[in-house]
């Protein structure tokens, strides 16, 4: 299955500011994830990212608030866009595993973001 | 709600009991059904996947479904400190969209 390398791994940023993750991964990949992993909550799909195309955007998720480029087929960035304490969270890129049988996700090692 | 439910824990076990993660889910469209193994600080893993109800092992770890009662667990065997970790169960109709529960931790203590 594909590796992602994802960073900053983690970071504390000023409320208002902007923080932006990047994902890379190894392999040519067609569809990209980004998750949100909040503490004691499940993970929540916040976009997904083809290349060539808008991201598409997950209930309660806007374009605004949260940016996603997605230049080629093995990088994404996800922005964090004027930052409040409550964006405190994991954020996490992910892929599919490529099994032809089902669909399941590689993920990176995650951002872990606090504002302060 | 919410569409799959999960014992959060903590769940603290000597080192080699048999450990019994569980799940419940709401949706019986449901029909994949996924373990994932997440270490502190790390993203998640995928552990293993089971279609439709049944069992499936794979090692130490047994992956069980029961989609009457819609039920999911996996189970550990000869647990070991190096099983200490948050378990996530999750399940998906086929698609992408994937729902996760939100884990349960796991301390297996030497």
């Amino acid at each position: 299955s594909a590796v992602i390398s994802q960073k900053p791994s983690r970071d504390i940023c000023q409320r208002g500011t902007s923080l932006t993750i990047q994902c890379q991964v190894d392999s040519q990949v067609t569809m990209m994830f980004w998750y949100r992993q909040q503490p004691g909550q499940s993970l929540t799909l916040i976009a997904t990212a083809n290349q060539g195309s808008e991201a598409t955007y997950e209930s309660g998720f806007v374009i605004d608030k949260f940016p996603i480029s997605r230049p080629n087929l093995t990088f994404s960035t996800l922005t964090v866009s004027n930052m409040s304490p409550e964006d405190s969270s994991i954020y996490l890129c992910s892929v599919d595993t490529g099994d032809n049988l089902f669909y399941g996700y590689t993920f990176g090692s995650g951002t872990r973001l606090t504002v302060v | 709600q919410k569409e799959v439910e999960q014992d959060p824990g903590p769940l603290s076990v000597p080192e080699g009991a048999i450990v019994s993660l569980n799940c419940t889910y709401s949706n019986s469209a449901f029909q994949y059904f996924m373990w994932y193994r997440q270490y502190s600080r790390k993203g998640p893993e995928l552990l293993m996947y089971t279609y439709s109800s049944g069992n499936k092992e794979d090692g130490r770890f047994t992956a069980q479904v029961d989609k009457s009662s819609k039920y999911i667990s996996l189970f550990i065997r000869d647990s070991q400190p190096s099983d200490s970790a948050t378990y996530l169960c999750a399940t998906n109709s086929g698609g992408f969209k994937t729902i996760f529960g939100a884990g349960t931790r796991l301390f297996v203590k030497a």
